[in-house]
């Protein structure tokens, strides 16, 4: 009976590099929510997505940052030409339907990044 | 103004005692209310889920909701050492808001500790 599942649960890259995150979500899930918690803050909406769809991205960054559910695999976030400030743990959340508050999310274990 | 208001903490209580933790927010086109524990490093936990108004109990923790005073809190009775950990307050819209989407608004958190 898997959760939500992410991975690298830890990832370091230099300034510039590009970051990868991939979400799994738990089985019978198709609808998929980013979020990233910086130190001292709570989490902070990033983007929602369904099979193929960006459903919500109102919480992305304009630049450097991407996120796409195929329909086959797991959901990937992109960060392009990493910087210190991206340093952050990011979780992954997915939830059966979707719609306003009509269903609730589980939450993976987070992926840290660590931008050098 | 941030639209969901958490006392940080740290909390610090002995075991067996009764916890309090609140917030407050802003919007009131809210109207689902969670209440997320996380344990360091680790990613957040449902713990309850409220609609609207009113009281849900489940064991030793109460969630509480008073939409006039835009404030909800979470009691745990008979405190445990292994409820020491983050507990985080999480939101969403109704239907219709906005074009509202799923997407959660969180609280900074609140850090307990329960002393042996």
């Amino acid at each position: 009976n898997a959760g939500v599942m992410q991975n690298p649960r830890h990832l370091v890259r230099r300034r510039g590099q590009e970051a990868r995150l991939r979400c799994s979500p738990m089985k019978g899930h198709s609808h998929v929510y980013w979020y990233r918690q910086l130190p001292e803050e709570g989490l902070k909406f990033m983007v929602y997505l369904q099979k193929e769809n960006i459903i919500d991205e109102s919480g992305m960054p304009k630049e450097r940052f991407s996120a796409e559910f195929p329909k086959e695999g797991p959901s990937i976030l992109r960060i392009q030409q990493v910087v210190r400030g991206d340093s952050a743990a990011y979780f992954c959340a997915s939830s059966r339907q979707g719609g306003s508050g009509t269903d609730t999310q589980y939450f993976g274990p987070g992926t840290r990044l660590t931008v050098l | 103004q941030k639209e969901v208001e958490q006392d940080p903490g740290p909390l610090s209580v002995p075991e067996g005692a009764i916890v309090s933790l609140n917030c407050t927010y802003s919007n009131s086109a809210f109207q689902y209310f969670m209440w997320y524990r996380q344990y360091s490093r680790k990613g957040p936990e449902l713990l309850m889920y409220t609609y609207s108004s009113g009281n849900k109990e489940d064991g030793r923790f109460t969630a509480q909701v008073d939409k006039s005073s835009k404030y909800i809190s979470l009691f745990i009775r008979d405190s445990q050492p292994s409820d020491s950990a983050t507990y985080l307050c999480a939101m969403s819209f109704s239907a219709g808001y906005g074009g509202a989407t799923n997407k959660l608004i969180f609280g900074t958190g609140t850090l307990l500790a329960v002393q042996p």
